[in-house]
């Protein structure tokens, strides 16, 4: 099973800052990758997929890179409304066993 | 609109047996895959498995296979998630997100709003 890593767990931020958040896996995902936004009590929101491609409707200060093992999810300007839990997900391996990082928390500093 | 309504919360005692469901609206159901997302509390994701609506298709992440069984009706449109004998470790939120596009390599796009399962011992 592909093993995702991701970094830091939690980040404290001030409104306004940019923010780089870290996935890597166990293993090449090629560009399979995505990640998500969460908060309490609510689905998790897709942000971004196949690495670098916005999900409908997700602003562009939302952005991903990445291929291979190593991803990143940049938030540029940090709103209010982006302190939230933060998760990647690997959807390469097939037989599918589609794993989730355990999770980056942005708090405000 | 594309709309996944998921079944409401439940209680239930260990060794009991459940039925969640996930009624899909707003697209044609066989053409889209559907994942089973578990989340103990305060903890992270997990990813349970997938099913596609069009032939049932279904496979399990290895750390739930043979633990919950993953189906669909497609005359009613409706994705459903089954315990045969709960333990107290399947209190959780279950999640049913539907896929970009019409790829099983896709991510959940369209997520219900969640059931939460408690199970007491």
């Amino acid at each position: 099973e592909i093993v995702l890593t991701q970094s830091p767990a939690t980040l404290s931020v001030s409104p306004g800052e940019r923010v780089t958040l870290s996935c890597r896996a166990s293993q090449s995902v090629n560009r399979r990758l995505a990640w998500f936004q969460q908060k309490p009590g609510l689905p998790p929101r897709l942000l971004i997929y196949s690495a670098s491609t916005r999900a409908t409707g997700i602003s562009a200060r939302f952005s991903g890179t990445g291929s291979g093992t190593e991803f990143t999810l940049i938030i540029s300007s940090l709103q209010s409304e982006d302190f939230a839990v933060y998760y990647c997900q690997q959807y390469d391996t097939w037989p599918p066993s589609f794993t989730f990082g355990q999770g980056t928390r942005l708090e405000i500093k | 609109e594309v709309q996944l309504v998921q079944s409401g919360a439940e209680v239930k005692k260990s060794g009991e047996s459940l039925e969640i469901s996930c009624k899909a609206s707003g697209y044609i159901f066989t053409n889209h895959w559907i994942s089973w997302v578990r989340q103990r509390p305060g903890k992270g994701l997990e990813w349970m498995g997938i099913i596609y609506p069009g032939d049932s298709d279904t496979r399990y992440s290895p750390s739930f296979r043979g633990q919950v069984t993953i189906s669909v009706d497609k005359s009613t449109t409706t994705a459903h998630l089954q315990w045969s004998s709960l333990k107290a470790s399947d209190t959780a939120t279950y999640y049913c997100p539907r896929h970009v596009g019409d790829d099983s390599h896709a991510p959940g796009e369209f997520w219900g709003q969640g059931t939460p399962v408690t199970v007491s011992s």
